[in-house]
């Protein structure tokens, strides 16, 4: 009955190569959002999806492409992975775009060697 | 965009002390303060949430004061218990759009 859930929970690969992190919810929310959390424990949004539209695009390589092909998941596909995109990886999800609480998932470790 | 800058990044107090985070704005639009807690090996989880009509709140333990003359608030977590040790984040949004993250406090409680 997890709430908002990542797969892979850790990531293992090589410099170049190309991953997906996927997430589901099913609590019933309008929005989805991907973050990301470097060494330093820093979190930074990403992505952000209302009703499988993108609503929030921060400055990230377009290396980095989301997928939302319902409202309840969101998936993140990173292509020609670099070592600084090792980090930990927190899908989150709330009810509308502009109401409050977040509720993350448990976050995907990315280790790029 | 919002910046919000947090302090200290690392706090150890003894078990049963109080612990205080205070969490500095920019954009006095700002008007959703949220604080997160993140435990080891988990997803940040919301403990308590302020809005710029109030000036506290409380809910147990824990309690969060807002300023907004000073664009600064403030996490207060009272007798402290070893549960409590985690890393703390507070936040800033305008109608909860894109909240933007202080880097986070770790909490060490000593028994």
């Amino acid at each position: 009955d997890t709430a908002v859930s990542q797969t892979p929970k850790y990531l293992v690969t090589q410099m170049g190569n190309d991953k997906s992190i996927k997430c589901e919810q099913n609590l019933g929310h309008d929005t989805m959002y991907w973050y990301k959390q470097d060494s330093k424990k820093f979190l930074k949004i990403m992505f952000s999806y209302n009703n499988k539209e993108l609503i929030i695009n921060e400055t990230v390589p377009n290396r980095f492409s989301p997928k939302s092909p319902d409202k309840a998941h969101l998936n993140l596909h990173i292509n020609s992975l670099e070592l600084g995109d090792s980090a930990v990886y927190f899908c989150a999800s709330c009810i509308s775009q502009n109401t409050g609480e977040l509720f993350f998932g448990e976050g995907s470790r990315l280790t790029v060697l | 965009g919002e910046n919000v800058e947090q302090h200290p990044s690392t706090l150890s107090v003894q078990e049963g002390d109080s612990a205080v985070i205070k969490c500095t704005y920019s954009d006095s639009a700002s008007n959703y303060f949220p604080w997160y807690k993140q435990e080891l090996g988990k997803g940040p989880q919301l403990i308590i949430d302020i809005r710029s009509n109030v000036g506290e709140k409380k809910d147990q333990r824990i309690a969060v004061t807002l300023n907004k003359t000073a664009k600064h608030f403030s996490l207060h977590i009272t007798e402290t218990q070893p549960e409590d040790s985690a890393v703390y984040f507070c936040a800033a949004s305008f109608n909860d759009y894109k909240l933007s993250f202080g880097a986070g406090t770790t909490v060490t409680v000593r028994a």
